[in-house]
């Protein structure tokens, strides 16, 4: 299966830690990306970070790349209760446009 | 800006019957297009792609079938609705170099 796989499937936190997501894939990437989706509501983009790059920031997300062992983490610190979400990782194939979607890790933040 | 419209939001059909979900895309030209479905609130799968006008790719056998009669129109087809169609379907867009974009998705009940 093309299929990313993510760890852990779920996770909570205490508003105000760092929340951890793990992300591997199988094939060549030419880029991956992360996604954030809230219940019953559609994707939105958080970062991308191409294959050539090894870590990326914006704001309180931290991604970062392993292209050696086909791993991606996203970092999200000093998490608020607004942060309770689902994040996806999804990655393009350098054969074409076709973004291939993890399981998800539902991120739970108490406040 | 690019913007994307898919629509309805909820829909409950019969077995049987046939379905048409839309999405439209503003504010871009030639966009790559793509149909989703998303099981159970977890992983999205691929069911469709298409990089221009009547050009359409399946990734998956299955009882739907897309259409892009325009450029920046997408419709996703079923003449007869299994209750194995359920499940939250959503469009997204994507340019060359960034993120895909989503719409906000259609939650689709077959009974």
């Amino acid at each position: 299966s093309q299929q990313g796989e993510e760890d852990p499937q779920a996770l909570s936190i205490q508003e105000g830690e760092n929340a951890t997501m793990n992300c591997s894939y199988k094939t060549s990437i030419n880029n991956l990306q992360w996604y954030r989706q809230n219940s019953g509501r559609g994707l939105v983009h958080l970062i991308l970070i191409r294959s050539n790059e090894r870590e990326k920031h914006s704001g309180r997300l931290r991604v970062t790349l392993d292209t050696s062992k086909k791993s991606s983490s996203l970092l999200i610190t000093a998490s608020r209760a607004a942060d309770t979400a689902s994040y996806f990782c999804a990655f393009l194939g350098n054969q074409g446009g076709k973004l291939i979607f993890g399981q998800g890790t539902e991120l739970s933040v108490k406040p | 800006s690019q913007t994307i419209h898919q629509w309805p939001a909820t829909l409950v059909q019969p077995v049987g019957s046939p379905l048409s979900l839309e999405c439209t895309v503003e504010g871009t030209s030639n966009p790559n297009l793509y149909w989703y479905r998303q099981a159970a609130g977890r992983g999205l799968q691929l069911l469709f792609y298409s990089v221009g006008i009547g050009q359409i790719s399946s990734e998956v056998p299955q009882n739907l079938s897309a259409s892009r009669p325009q450029d920046r129109q997408f419709i996703l087809s079923s003449k007869k609705l299994l209750l194995s169609d359920s499940g939250f379907y959503l469009c997204a867009w994507s340019g060359q170099y960034y993120g895909y974009t989503f719409g906000s998705g259609t939650r689709l009940t077959v009974v």
